[in-house]
């Protein structure tokens, strides 16, 4: 079984500014880590994921995240963000060899963009 | 593609009343999953499928049922309406393809149960 622990619950953060999101996650076996961001009465879309390879992942809207083994995170960080931003953010994992692939959620971080 | 579509998006029931949300996907996906989310709670799995015919439990299925006939449809369906089934549910499918793990997410079904 995973669990998966987003640090953080609110992060207000102004325009222009960097903004980290922390994601940290327990896990007995490989896991894949993704995260997913939610607009306002949205669904969730994927922002990016690691599954192998290079630490370093990058994804859509300019957004980057590390897969650190060692320390069990997987941080998300933006160089400098956008009112567009504003929405609420969830890190997850997915056991490598777990039956349908099934994805558990950390509690989110809403992130607030202010101008 | 119109992707994963869920039916109806609000819904206020009774308590003790039964509905069936909707939820159907035009990419010919195999995996289907529904969730719940709750507020500071992330998202809870309730049941999935891996294909026409095959359901599985979450972490949450009490209260709930689920069928797969069709690759395209997985409705789930609740009884005996509760309270702390006031949340708003998610329905995702996937791709079998091994190289994307990505899971594409319904707009969401608000229940509000009272």
């Amino acid at each position: 079984a995973q669990s998966v622990t987003q640090l953080d619950s609110q992060v207000p953060v102004f325009e222009e500014a960097p903004v980290e999101l922390r994601c940290n996650y327990s896990s007995s076996v490989s896991v894949y880590l993704f995260w997913y961001v939610q607009y306002p009465n949205q669904g969730l879309q994927l922002l990016l994921k690691y599954l192998s390879g290079s630490t370093l992942v990058k994804g859509i809207n300019g957004f980057e995240a590390e897969f650190n083994k060692s320390q069990t995170s997987f941080h998300l960080r933006k160089p400098s963000v956008h009112i567009s931003d504003t929405a609420e953010y969830f890190c997850a994992v997915c056991g490598v060899k777990a039956a349908g692939n099934k994805l558990t959620f950390g509690g989110g971080t809403r992130v607030l963009v202010k101008p | 593609n119109a992707g994963v579509t869920q039916t109806p998006k609000f819904r206020i029931l009774k308590i003790g009343q039964s509905m069936t949300l909707q939820c159907t996907q035009d990419m010919n996906h195999n995996y289907m999953y529904w969730y719940r989310q709750d507020p500071g709670m992330g998202l809870k799995l309730i049941y999935y499928s891996v294909g026409a015919g095959i359901t599985d439990k979450g972490e949450v299925p009490n209260g709930y049922n689920v069928s797969r006939s069709t690759t395209e449809d997985f409705p789930l369906r609740l009884e005996l309406a509760a309270p702390s089934q006031t949340s708003v549910y998610f329905c995702a499918s996937r791709s079998p393809d091994r190289a994307s793990y990505e899971q594409y997410f319904g707009p969401g079904t608000r229940l509000t149960v009272t």
